[in-house]
């Protein structure tokens, strides 16, 4: 069962341009991860956000997790061609097992 | 140091077949987690365990079980293999408190069942 639901499923956009993809959910996360995935490999962790509200940059990508821990955003800032791969967002409130959304596949064209 | 590291890279068994994955976390690290990402799909859980023990299992059928060792490594085991169990089959590893919010992900098995 996919407890999030992330939007949009697929972008296509050229280098330079900004971006942002979204990660819903109707349950409260006690923290909400990103990671991007590349074709045939495993997930690499982005980032990790622990409380409602809270804003973390990482380079040119900056993630914010919702006021009441149910969603979470990630914004992308002139993106580049390394930038393409599978977005995933997934929510802990189990405390050992992630759920994950569906990702975001994001295509950048020089 | 090393991260999390999983064997074989791929896999073609048959319907019926059964198979076992394998799996080294990080260094240090105590827990594994095993994970089933279909094409299109977010992974889905199957299994963790902690020091040894299972500490939780999502919504997969009893033809799959896994365990841990000694030396944390782990297997995963699937008997009477279906076409719909053809996936990416992923590893985590978490730190030493075992918590989800620490997982980190080998690259994977790839089985393809025919």
């Amino acid at each position: 069962t996919q407890l999030l639901e992330q939007s949009p499923q697929f972008l296509s956009i050229q280098e330079g341009e900004n971006l942002t993809v979204y990660c819903n959910s109707s349950s409260v996360f006690s923290s909400l991860q990103w990671y991007r995935q590349e074709p045939g490999e495993g997930p690499v962790l982005l980032v990790t956000v622990v409380t409602g509200g809270e804003v973390k940059k990482l380079k040119r990508l900056t993630f914010q997790f919702g006021d009441a821990r149910k969603d979470s955003s990630l914004h992308i800032t002139a993106a580049q061609p390394g930038d393409t791969g599978l977005y995933l967002c997934a929510g802990d409130h189990s405390g050992y097992a992630l759920n994950f959304g569906k990702g975001t596949s994001l295509l950048v064209t020089p | 140091d090393a991260g999390v590291t999983q064997s074989p890279t791929h896999l073609i068994k048959t319907r019926g077949q059964q198979v076992t994955l394998r799996c080294s976390p990080i260094s240090g690290h105590k827990s594994v987690s095993w994970y089933q990402q279909v094409l299109g799909q977010g992974p889905q859980f199957i299994f963790q365990y902690y020091e040894k023990e299972e500490r939780g299992r999502g919504n997969f059928p009893d033809r799959f079980s896994a365990r841990q060792f000694p030396n944390y490594s782990s297997e995963l085991n699937v008997n009477a293999l279906l076409l719909g169990d053809s996936a990416l089959y992923l590893c985590a590893s978490s730190g030493t408190s075992g918590r989800a919010t620490e997982q980190y992900f080998g690259p994977g098995t790839r089985l393809t069942v025919t």
